[in-house]
């Protein structure tokens, strides 16, 4: 069965102190990971796809990179913006034709000034 | 950002009671979904369309009936609502039949907030 776990549940961070969270997977077959964040009462926004391992890809202070089992989202020097819930999800390449997602629960990320 | 409005955004309603929540896209995806939100779950599929009138269950369909009568409109239906029911609903839109699209992530609307007592 696919599975996604994230860590931490939460964490707070001083205003550039660089940090990672991490999503751990079990799927039969890696299509793509996904990495979304989710603002307070708004619908999760896509961030990243990964495909394969050895992958990274770099978005202003985020940096999500890809191994056989994990991904992290690195973030350095955070500001107190990038506070929000980071969701990670997988699509299994035996999924068939839905392209359907599994989630994880999230981490959420204080920043404070 | 993606053209995916939910509509209401907030609901209180009493238990046993009908509920219909509306997802409407103008990006002429094919595919659209419904998820659920609860703390300590994640993200769950409850049902899913992948054109006008064809739909699936997903991981939590038991309860919830959907729609899809045109390609631009997904409609969730809670039967008759109970206290378990009450979570953050999402829509959500891709297109994997697009050439260059089959792998690219959901986009989701802001969803719905569901209460019921």
């Amino acid at each position: 069965e696919d599975q996604v776990t994230q860590s931490p549940e939460a964490l707070r961070l001083q205003e550039g102190e660089s940090s990672s969270l991490n999503c751990s997977y079990t799927v039969s077959g890696l299509r793509g990971l996904f990495w979304y964040r989710q603002d307070p009462g708004k619908g999760p926004e896509f961030l990243f796809t990964l495909y394969s391992a050895g992958e990274e890809k770099e978005k202003e202070r985020l940096k999500a990179t890809l191994t056989k089992k994990e991904s992290f989202l690195h973030i350095t020097a955070p500001k107190p913006e990038d506070s929000a819930t980071y969701l990670c999800a997988v699509r299994d390449l035996y999924g068939g034709a839905t392209n359907k997602l599994i989630f994880g629960t999230g981490t959420l990320l204080a920043v404070q000034p | 950002d993606a053209g995916i409005t939910q509509s209401p955004r907030h609901k209180v309603t009493e238990t046993g009671t009908p509920v219909t929540l509306r997802c409407h896209q103008t990006e002429n995806h094919r595919y659209m979904y419904w998820y659920r939100q609860d703390p300590g779950h994640g993200l769950r599929l409850i049902h899913y369309s992948y054109g006008v009138k064809d739909t699936d269950k997903g991981e939590v369909s038991d309860g919830y009936s959907v729609s899809r009568s045109k390609t631009e409109d997904f409609l969730l239906t809670l039967e008759s609502a109970t206290s378990s029911q009450t979570s953050v609903y999402f829509c959500a839109i891709s297109d994997p039949t697009l050439k260059g699209q089959e792998n690219q992530p959901q986009h989701f609307g802001d969803g719905t907030r569901l209460s019921i007592l």
